[in-house]
């Protein structure tokens, strides 16, 4: 079985861009996370989604924002690029909602804010 | 709010020596537990998790965990390590009856030397 994939790997921006990342989940499974990865804040979780509506929602500002199709993809968008957003941002997989559940991990996608 | 604190900001250990990682948390319920290993620029991979039960957790490449409620600890241990352990640790707690939003600790970085 496919792990949860994400693109682009790699990205560079400028500040003031707005950027989106693509993360696919593992088959059968229809809940998403997302996390960022930085070396002054370490693993944060920005938010979940299930059945296409956000289920959790992490301390971040309204310039992050994620949405999930029917099929379980899920994007998320930074808008008003800002060189703090540079950062490792990890797409997580899970069954969904219920008890046990486990969260499996993408490769990443690295953003570069310049 | 819950917490996770990993003392051991980085570790060295001989090859073939055994390796103990500490993990501490703070949560008014007990959580479910976490361990998770990354790789230099790569995603993180589930080692281990616990949920309730045996305190004691078995998981992938020779790693086990121990829970301990009267200390809120849940440290990794490996008998003999190898070269190829070498990586950062994180361990990451969630709220009971759900694992789709994770609070991580800082982080152990293990160096193996042969």
């Amino acid at each position: 079985k496919a792990g949860v994939t994400q693109t682009p790997r790699y990205l560079i921006k400028t500040r003031g861009q707005q950027v989106t990342l693509s993360c696919s989940p593992i088959s059968g499974h229809r809940s998403v996370s997302w996390y960022q990865q930085t070396p002054g804040q370490g693993l944060q979780f920005l938010f979940e989604y299930f059945s296409e509506t956000q289920r959790n929602k992490g301390n971040f500002p309204g310039r992050f924002s994620g949405r999930q199709f029917s099929n379980s993809r899920s994007e998320m968008n930074v808008s008003t690029l800002e060189l703090g957003d540079s950062a490792l941002y990890l797409c997580a997989s899970s069954l969904g909602p219920g008890n046990q559940e486990t969260q499996y991990f993408g490769p990443g996608t690295r953003l570069l804010v310049l | 709010a819950q917490s996770v604190t990993q003392p051991d900001i980085h570790i060295t250990v001989s090859e073939g020596a055994s390796l103990e990682l500490r993990c501490n948390y703070s949560y008014g319920a007990t959580p479910y537990l976490f361990w998770y290993v990354q790789s230099p620029g790569q995603g993180l991979q589930l080692l281990l998790k616990y949920f309730s039960g045996d305190t004691l957790v078995q998981g992938i490449k020779g790693f086990e965990a121990e829970f301990k409620r009267s200390q809120s600890s849940f440290n990794l241990r490996k008998p003999s390590v190898h070269w190829s352990d070498a990586a950062e640790y994180f361990c990451a707690v969630a709220p009971p009856g759900t694992a789709s939003k994770l609070t991580f600790g800082t982080g152990t970085r293990l160096q193996v030397t042969l």
